[in-house]
């Protein structure tokens, strides 16, 4: 069962291209996070959007751009990126209930190389 | 200063056989909560358990449990009776209290502990 997806998995672009990443959550959540994963590096929490509304915006470079349509959708607009930006980024959405207990759960990931 | 440590970068277990991960946290809130996730080489990390600070009992969760000892602020899993398919990365993270207002709770995750299961 997959109850957060992403797409693309894979994605290869150059320095100058831009490209988005799309997360869709079907879970009934109202919030969604956007999170980096480096190679030998905890994951990083990049955004957060509770009820559509950005909450966090975690000293991200601006050539990443998040947007939130409605509390289903989240994407990731990329562009001008560099070579230490390739990354498996992952996109997880929670309750949002405010409790401790508020689980994330994460989607599959899209594998991003920047050449 | 790190907020969540684990201390073992690779870990090793027969099949069949239990296995402690090992997860220190440090914060001054009263009031959080714990988790692991798995995340197999495929990429997706999957919830497996939770642990709350005011929780008096061990969290469990199928053949997953949680040793948590407040006072050593350390939330170790136990996986038992290993199979083929435990074989994957494994975090702790941690959920602090509700700062600023907000209603969502930051998630801060350690570097995780790389399991093998030997057949």
């Amino acid at each position: 069962e997959t109850g957060v997806t992403q797409t693309p998995r894979h994605l290869v672009m150059g320095m100058t291209n831009k490209k988005s990443l799309k997360c869709e959550q079907h879970l009934g959540h109202n919030a969604m996070y956007w999170y980096k994963q480096s190679a030998k590096k905890p994951l990083e929490l990049m955004f957060v959007y509770s009820l559509e509304e950005r909450v966090e915006n975690n000293s991200v470079p601006s050539r990443f751009s998040p947007e939130c349509p409605n509390s289903s959708h989240l994407f990731l607009h990329l562009h001008t990126l560099q070579p230490e930006d390739s990354a498996l980024y992952l996109c997880a959405s929670s309750q949002d209930s405010g409790l401790r207990t508020d689980t994330q759960y994460f989607g599959p990931g899209t594998r991003l190389t920047v050449l | 200063a790190q907020k969540i440590t684990q201390t073992q970068p690779g870990m090793f277990v027969q099949e069949k056989e239990a296995v402690t991960l090992d997860c220190t946290y440090d914060t001054s809130d009263q009031s959080y909560g714990l988790f692991w996730y798995k995340q197999p080489s495929s990429g997706e990390m999957i919830f497996l358990i939770y642990q709350g600070s005011y929780d008096e009992q061990n969290a469990t969760e199928g053949r997953y449990s949680l040793n948590f000892q407040k006072a050593r602020k350390s939330a170790n899993l136990v996986i038992s009776a290993s199979q083929l398919g435990d074989s994957a990365m494994y975090f702790c993270a941690m959920r602090e209290a509700n700062a600023g207002g907000t209603s969502y709770g930051k998630l801060t995750f350690g570097q995780g502990t790389i399991l093998t299961v030997h057949p």
